[in-house]
């Protein structure tokens, strides 16, 4: 498809296990964001890939969050040891440009809402 | 500190009503970009706008206007002619100069109604 692909679209889990989040972004798309998003907020910001290069990991809330993309396409977000606090829809973003020359035209793809019981 | 605030949780308005949606932000910066997205029912973030700290022009696309006010630190959004396609989560959202991490508004939910 021409836009930002996210599976699954609903997740849900017990307390403890792990999750894998998937995103396809746009076809030669450089930039990567993940967001979390809790009911009712706005996006948080996780994570930034360029290509390949994880070059911001600041947003991650814990060294249970763990992304990657390994060939500079395809990204996942993994979540191990799920708490309840980690329910959330997790949003996925691409852009064309580097972060250097930002332009805010975010593509965003509709989510992966996770919901950890 | 950085910080959007968007004050009105909700909003309902009858179709072909005017609607404006308030944005007040913070930020000590000279350089910064302020945004608009919409997020429709079906989840994904829609850009809208983006404007930057030095060009306080007001911008209209259509329906949509934008008024960004330097003086009270606000950047709204009017909906002209409201429709019931208009319905969704408006988020703004603020970053700085080179500095790809937006901070987001809590987002108004804009309710038309037919």
């Amino acid at each position: 498809g021409a836009g930002v692909s996210q599976s699954p679209r609903y997740k849900v889990a017990k307390r403890g296990q792990d999750v894998a989040l998937r995103c396809d972004p746009i076809s030669g798309h450089v930039s990567l964001f993940w967001y979390q998003q809790a009911l009712g907020q706005g996006p948080e910001f996780l994570t930034y890939f360029q290509n390949e290069a994880q070059l911001d990991k600041s947003g991650l809330p814990s060294d249970r969050f763990f992304a990657e993309r390994p060939e500079g396409s395809v990204s996942t977000l993994k979540i191990q040891r799920t708490q309840q606090e980690d329910s959330a829809v997790y949003l996925c973003a691409s852009s064309p440009g580097l972060a250097g020359d930002y332009t805010g035209e975010l593509f965003f793809g509709e989510g992966s809402r996770l919901t950890v019981l | 500190a950085q910080k959007v605030t968007q004050a009105q949780t909700e909003i309902s308005v009858v179709e072909k009503e005017d609607v404006t949606l308030d944005c007040v932000y913070e930020t000590r910066d000279t350089t910064y970009y302020l945004f608009w997205y919409k997020q429709p029912p079906s989840g994904e973030l829609v850009f809208l706008i983006r404007r930057n700290s030095f060009d306080e022009q007001n911008e209209i696309s259509g329906r949509y206007s934008w008024n960004f006010q330097k003086s009270t630190s606000s950047f709204n959004f009017t909906i002209t002619a409201s429709q019931v396609v208009d319905s969704a989560v408006y988020f703004c959202a603020l970053s700085m100069d080179s500095n790809y991490q937006l901070i987001w508004g809590a987002g108004t939910k804009l309710i038309i109604k037919p």
